[in-house]
């Protein structure tokens, strides 16, 4: 049981190049989020689904496309990478029943020049 | 709207001294609490929660009260380790089940031997 796992750890960019973050889990889980993490200012929700085929916009979604073809996987596109989105991302999920506890993946670092 | 107000860190402190870590919040309504931790180089894990006034969460030593006369759910704990480094997030959740966690800064903890 690997939980939630991402791909890549860490990643530069050049401006206007384009990527996917890939966040996958094992666990069954209907609810995928995606989360930014940027110096004091904490985490904030980027995208999140409740199912296959059902996403969502959170907090901060400009810039960022996701789709939910499978229950596992939950990827995370930067159509035209800018420096405002250096950030570490984390991808996190949770069951339908477990309303208290998001289990996270260890985070992708990305560097965009 | 939601907000999360936690103590600026860094924290340093001695092996086996008492820890406090403030956190108050802002939000309409009756929100779930939570403190997360975050080891290095790992994701968030859930460290303890609390869904209602007066309730405490507690786990692995740690504790935090849901204070609604003071806004407040204020980390503790008796005697840290070393192993207790780490960052740590408080977080609220404003609607039951909603997805969108509201995220403090973050406070870094350094346990010295």
């Amino acid at each position: 049981n690997a939980g939630v796992t991402q791909t890549p750890k860490f990643q530069v960019l050049k401006t206007g190049q384009s990527m996917t973050l890939q966040c996958a889990q094992d666990m069954n889980h209907e609810y995928m989020s995606w989360y930014r993490q940027d110096p004091g200012m904490g985490l904030r929700l980027i995208h999140y689904s409740v199912g296959a085929g059902i996403t969502d916009q959170g907090e901060v979604p400009n810039g960022y496309n996701v789709s939910r073809s499978t229950t596992e996987d939950f990827p995370l596109r930067l159509l035209s990478a800018a420096p405002s989105q250096t950030s570490v991302y984390f991808c996190a999920s949770r069951t339908s029943g477990g309303l208290y506890e998001q289990y996270f993946g260890p985070g992708t670092r990305l560097t965009v020049t | 709207g939601n907000s999360v107000t936690q103590m600026e860190g860094p924290v340093t402190l001695s092996e086996e001294a008492f820890l406090t870590i403030n956190c108050t919040y802002t939000a309409t309504g009756y929100p779930s609490l939570f403190w997360y931790v975050q080891y290095p180089g790992e994701g968030l894990q859930l460290l303890l929660k609390a869904t209602k006034a007066d309730d405490k969460g507690s786990n692995k030593g740690f504790e935090a009260t849901y204070r609604k006369e003071t806004t407040s759910f204020h980390l503790e704990k008796g005697s840290v380790q070393v192993s207790d480094s780490a960052v740590y997030f408080c977080a609220l959740s404003a609607n039951f089940g909603n997805e969108k966690l509201t995220f403090g800064t973050g406070t870094r903890l350094t346990i010295i031997p």
